[in-house]
């Protein structure tokens, strides 16, 4: 069955680590996303992806980095300079209007 | 100003009632309007997908578009407790044949008991 599949499903990273959050896609959809949900606060845009090797920021990309080296895969970089990463990160891709977003399950980050 | 306004609740309602789910929005230029499912610690899912003004129905759900009024609006009749979730609207000004990125609304929590 065609999906986005997201690892790991829980992290947990030490203050001043950096992390990468897994995203592949076998859907082979042009556009790639990466949100982030805090409670009450809905989605917000990280990065997006038209097309491999291109990127643009979204509204709240300072302290995260992204590449898109492959249509399959767009994974998340979390550096030590986003200062409050504790979030649920939510990838999704998308090929025409009349779709939508295919989402995948989340990974529930925490910073301890 | 957001540009996509909603009520994040919680609202709670009886097995069997009528539930009304709406958003407002700033950009006029919004052409494509879309209403996601979101499950506890899930990724959401495509509900309903609009374009322009006009209704929409899909069995028990009904998505309305007001462009004048800047104004959506999600319906579930007959709501049953597995439509217990939170419920988010999202649109997009793109007029190409990609969707381009979403705006997203905050998401309103349901609870549907029975």
């Amino acid at each position: 069955d065609g999906g986005i599949t997201q690892s790991p499903k829980y992290l947990f990273r030490k203050e001043g680590q950096n992390v990468t959050l897994s995203c592949e896609q076998n859907l082979n959809h042009d556009a790639m996303y990466w949100y982030r949900q805090d409670p009450g606060q809905g989605l917000r845009l990280i990065y997006y992806s038209q097309i491999v090797n291109d990127f643009q920021k979204g509204d709240i990309a300072e302290g995260y980095s992204v590449s898109r080296e492959k249509k399959e895969s767009f994974p998340l970089t979390v550096t030590s300079a986003q200062k409050n990463p504790t979030a649920f990160y939510l990838c999704a891709s998308s090929i025409d209007r009349e779709g939508g977003y295919t989402f995948g399950s989340g990974t529930r980050l925490t910073v301890v | 100003q957001k540009e996509v306004e909603q009520d994040p609740g919680p609202l709670s309602v009886p097995e069997g009632a009528i539930v009304s789910l709406n958003c407002t929005y700033s950009n006029s230029a919004f052409q494509y309007f879309m209403w996601y499912r979101q499950y506890s610690r899930k990724g959401p899912e495509l509900l309903m997908y609009t374009y322009s003004s006009g209704n929409k129905e899909d069995g028990r759900f009904t998505a309305q578009v007001d462009k004048s009024s800047k104004y959506i609006s999600l319906f579930i009749r007959d709501s049953q407790p597995s439509d217990s979730a939170t419920y988010l609207c999202a649109m997009s000004p793109n007029r190409g044949s990609t969707l381009g990125r979403l705006y997203f609304g905050r998401g309103t929590q349901l609870t549907v008991w029975p």
